[in-house]
């Protein structure tokens, strides 16, 4: 059965800071992975997808990289700005068929970025 | 493109009664998930639709559970007899299956408290 285990569970670091948020899961058979936000109460909204095949992805500020064979990936969060308070959940599709599967998810990392 | 949205986004409920979710998907797409979320944890998957087929059902969905989406547009999740332990937001998401670059967009969720 797929882990998925993110750390760390909570971080809090002033406004401007580079950071490292990971992501860890125990079986490498995957289709892809994905990194979402949720705001409190709110629904998820996707960051960034990464294929099997690719090794990493980057939208603006944000970069995540995946090494399939050692079960991790990581988000890096660039120049962070209050705003990206939230809840980061990455999540992975498992590779059976066409893959046509639920996600499983990891716990999340809740970040606070303060001013 | 108005995205995934979810009726209602509050339910409070007695334990032993049924309740009925709605999720409307964004338009064209062809898949529809439902998972739940409980405080702290990332979200579980419990069933996945293709098109109008119910193609996968995770051992969390109970027999008091039951999705349906007619004619391959919104879908319902029932609840009968419900539980305290049923209280959870209750996500839905929806994708158009590109393979490994499928991304899956979800709604606000509907969160249920059953006293």
């Amino acid at each position: 059965k797929q882990e998925v285990t993110q750390i760390p569970a909570a971080l809090s670091v002033p406004e401007g800071e580079n950071l490292v948020l990971n992501c860890s899961f125990t079986d490498s058979a995957i289709y892809n992975l994905q990194w979402f936000r949720q705001d409190p109460g709110k629904g998820l909204t996707s960051l960034l997808l990464i294929q099997s095949s690719q090794r990493e992805q980057t939208s603006g500020r944000l970069n995540a990289s995946l090494d399939k064979s050692s079960g991790r990936s990581t988000l890096y969060i660039a120049a962070s700005q209050p705003g990206d308070s939230a809840t980061y959940l990455c999540a992975v599709r498992p590779d059976i068929g066409g893959g046509a599967d639920g996600l499983t998810f990891g716990k999340g990392t809740h970040l606070i970025i303060q001013p | 493109d108005t995205g995934v949205s979810q009726n209602p986004r509050h339910k409070i409920t007695k334990r032993g009664q049924n309740v009925t979710f709605r999720c409307d998907p964004i338009s064209e797409h062809n898949r529809l998930y439902w998972y739940r979320q409980t405080l702290g944890q990332g979200p579980e998957f419990l069933t996945y639709f293709q098109n109008e087929a119910q193609l996968e059902k995770s051992r969390l969905l109970s027999d008091r559970f039951s999705a349906e989406r007619p004619k391959g547009s919104f879908s319902t999740l029932e609840i009968q007899r419900t539980e305290q332990g049923d209280s959870a937001m209750y996500l839905c998401a929806s994708s158009l299956g590109r393979g490994a670059l499928e991304t899956q967009y979800f709604g606000p969720g509907t969160r249920l408290l059953v006293l």
